[in-house]
């Protein structure tokens, strides 16, 4: 079945340096694809997405990519900030099914 | 504008009662998501509504889980002969018809005894 796989399950940064989190997907009709941050006991917040029109997306510090061949897509947070570190959720979807598969997060923590 | 919101923010019942889980979703979202987060997972999906009708209720784990949305708006998650394995967070998301981005509820705690 659908299956979006996500790693590393944690990540520690120190502050000021990059992070790097990786997805891949299965079901090649996906052509959305979003990143939600969520902190601890609160709703999953998107931060970004990326359709699969398009190779990559950049917004202030946060930059997506994505690679349909390889059905890999990758979120990247530079100059990491304490106010980071939260569980990161990529997930896939297709037009028509609409339905969201996540991956099974990633916790990142920035050391100051 | 007000986001999408969940009612109870926590829920205990005991082990074979019958729950219910409410969403408002934001104004003017066709569309609705229910989905089911257990403690270090991610969402896994539940049932899509576009209006009033389950477009997907593919993720529905068994017939003790049920969901209504009567007007197009508020729906409501129901679970029968509740088990210890139903406890996690239930999330609700909406969106507008045919739009990829989902805007998620605090979500509902669910403690089955």
């Amino acid at each position: 079945g659908e299956n979006v796989e996500q790693h590393p399950s944690t990540l520690s940064v120190q502050e000021g340096d990059s992070a790097v989190i990786k997805c891949t997907y299965s079901d090649s009709a996906s052509n959305y694809f979003p990143w939600y941050k969520q902190e601890l006991g609160k709703r999953p917040q998107l931060i970004i997405d990326i359709r699969s029109n398009v190779g990559e997306k950049k917004d202030q510090r946060i930059a997506v990519t994505l690679n349909k061949t390889a059905k890999h897509f990758s979120l990247h947070i530079t100059e990491t900030q304490p106010e980071d570190s939260a569980v990161y959720f990529c997930a896939a979807s297709s037009s028509g099914t609409y339905k969201y598969i996540f991956g099974t997060g990633t916790r990142l923590k920035v050391l100051a | 504008g007000a986001g999408v919101s969940q009612t109870p923010s926590n829920k205990v019942t005991e082990k074979g009662k019958y729950v219910e889980l409410r969403c408002d979703p934001i104004s003017g979202h066709t569309a609705l998501y229910w989905y089911r987060q257990s403690l270090g997972q991610g969402p896994e999906f539940l049932i899509y509504f576009q209006g009033t009708g389950a477009a997907d209720d593919s993720g529905l784990p068994n017939d003790r889980f049920f969901a209504v949305r009567p007007e197009g708006s508020v729906s409501t998650l129901k679970i029968q002969r509740t088990e210890r394995g139903d406890s996690a967070v239930y999330l609700c998301a909406s969106g507008l018809a045919g739009g990829d981005t989902q805007y998620f509820g605090p979500g509902t705690r669910l403690t089955v005894l």
